[in-house]
């Protein structure tokens, strides 16, 4: 099972940010936090992924809070291309096969 | 960098047939995953491989599945005797080792699927 809970679905409007939160509660201290998102008809696209500290890349940036019970996935400037469905997850550690558990995923619509 | 390619994009199957795809992984990734999607869930996991040696399957995998990987580089996923239960998104994603041989840091990569529809 899935260790992430997301809000089923979520709006923003076209050029604010993107906020998608995550709860990871049963998170372990050497388990990572990974986000994909998908859009229709294509498979998941990878966007970012962290331990402890925050992360930034040229697609989105990642807040990992200091208890790691949480984090936040940025979309700085949302565009309409943005709209996809967004997964949180968690990498088990235990789990030597190092596959990635997918739960339902948070729905971005980004309007016009 | 190519990506993980798929093929075929769609498959459309009479119920009973037999059906192949194909997954070509990243080139060099020694991990590869298939995994399957129906509408509105997120992606479940099938089976993965090291190299060419399978080393788990899903409960999901049924008898009817079978899954190969014979020179640890491309791999096929056949479905034999198909039902309309099957009709689904099929996806495969690599990965390598990441550096510093921590793999829980190291992103799967996914191509964009094959799409079966049994009728």
């Amino acid at each position: 099972d899935a260790k992430t809970t997301q809000p089923t679905s979520m709006d923003c409007a076209e050029g604010r940010a993107a906020n998608l939160p995550c709860n990871h509660s049963t998170i372990s201290g050497n388990e990572y936090v990974y986000w994909y998102r998908q859009i229709h008809s294509q498979g998941p696209q990878y966007i970012i992924h962290g331990l402890k500290n925050n992360e930034t890349n040229e697609m989105a940036s990642l807040i990992i809070t200091e208890d790691r019970k949480s984090s936040t996935l940025i979309l700085p400037h949302a565009t309409l291309r943005d709209t996809a469905v967004y997964y949180c997850i968690v990498r088990v550690a235990a789990d030597s096969s190092y596959k990635l558990i997918f739960g339902s995923g948070t729905r971005l619509l980004v309007r016009p | 960098d190519t990506g993980v390619s798929q093929d075929p994009r769609h498959k459309i199957t009479k119920r009973g047939q037999n059906v192949t795809f194909r997954c070509d992984p990243i080139s060099e990734h020694n991990r590869l995953y298939w995994y399957r999607q129906t509408l509105g869930q997120g992606p479940e996991f099938l089976t993965y491989f090291q190299n060419e040696a399978q080393l788990e399957k899903s409960r999901l995998l049924s008898d009817r599945f079978s899954a190969e990987r014979p020179k640890g580089s491309f791999s096929t996923l056949e479905i034999q005797r198909t039902e309309q239960g099957d009709s689904a998104m099929y996806l495969c994603a690599s990965s390598s080792r990441a550096p510093g041989g921590n793999s829980y840091n190291s992103p799967l990569h996914f191509g964009n699927g094959t799409r079966l529809t049994v009728t």
